[in-house]
């Protein structure tokens, strides 16, 4: 257990729909991470939060936001969702701010998204 | 072609076997990441590597900044092992580029 949780485990959603998926990092970590694995992409990061604010962003679409409140959770809202959207979805978390070349990552079990 | 590549896709060991799975890339970086991802789907950070070899357990990561190569080593390979594993980079622009995976099955 690596102390990342997210919840729901699995989502079943239509297109064109709003959802939002929810992580609570490891005790005493500051950054969230949000990546995105589909079957044909791989994985992807797609963007970081530190200590509530932006840190870094990857591949993420304009259709997806994210967010990190001040007890540290964070939210990924995806909307107007597609077929193309379906995978899984992990949070991880690490103590420092930096980038991944400094801070082991500690993942959570994932959601999975399925866009009907 | 993909910036990081790994190699072989799938493979399937005996129990005990040495095994290597390698990760080329072509950009220039500040740290490689190997990671393992059980079939259960959870995710795993196994190594951090910027230079040299690091050795965990049965599992030995090595990295060549000069040939932009890194190898990971299962020794006395065992049935828990089979899992994915996914070399990741931290290119010198600061993006991060995964490989697509190498689906190791280790067989008793």
């Amino acid at each position: 257990d690596s102390g990342v949780t997210q919840t729901p485990k699995h989502l079943i959603t239509a297109t064109g729909q709003r959802v939002t998926l929810r992580c609570s990092p490891r005790s005493g970590d500051l950054s969230v991470y949000w990546y995105q694995q589909s079957l044909d992409q791989g994985l992807q990061f797609l963007i970081q939060y530190y200590n509530g604010e932006e840190r870094a962003k990857g591949n993420i679409l304009e259709r997806f936001s994210a967010q990190q409140f001040p007890d540290l959770h964070s939210e990924l809202n995806l909307s107007s969702l597609e077929l193309g959207d379906s995978a899984l979805y992990f949070c991880a978390s690490s103590s420092g701010g930096q980038s991944w070349s400094y801070n082991e990552q500690f993942f959570g079990p994932g959601t999975r998204l399925t866009v009907l | 072609k993909n910036e990081v590549e790994q190699s072989p896709q799938n493979l399937t060991a005996q129990e005990g076997e040495f095994i290597t799975i390698n990760c080329s890339y072509s950009v220039g970086i500040s740290a490689l990441h190997w990671l393992q991802q059980h079939p259960g789907g959870g995710i795993v950070s196994l190594f951090m590597l910027s230079s040299g070899k690091k050795k965990h357990g049965r599992l030995i990561a090595t990295i060549n900044i000069q040939e932009k190569h890194s190898s990971l080593h299962i020794t006395a390979s065992h049935p828990r092992d089979s899992a994915v594993y996914i070399c990741a980079v931290i290119s010198a622009t600061n993006k991060l580029i995964f490989g697509t995976g190498t689906l190791l099955a280790v067989q008793p």
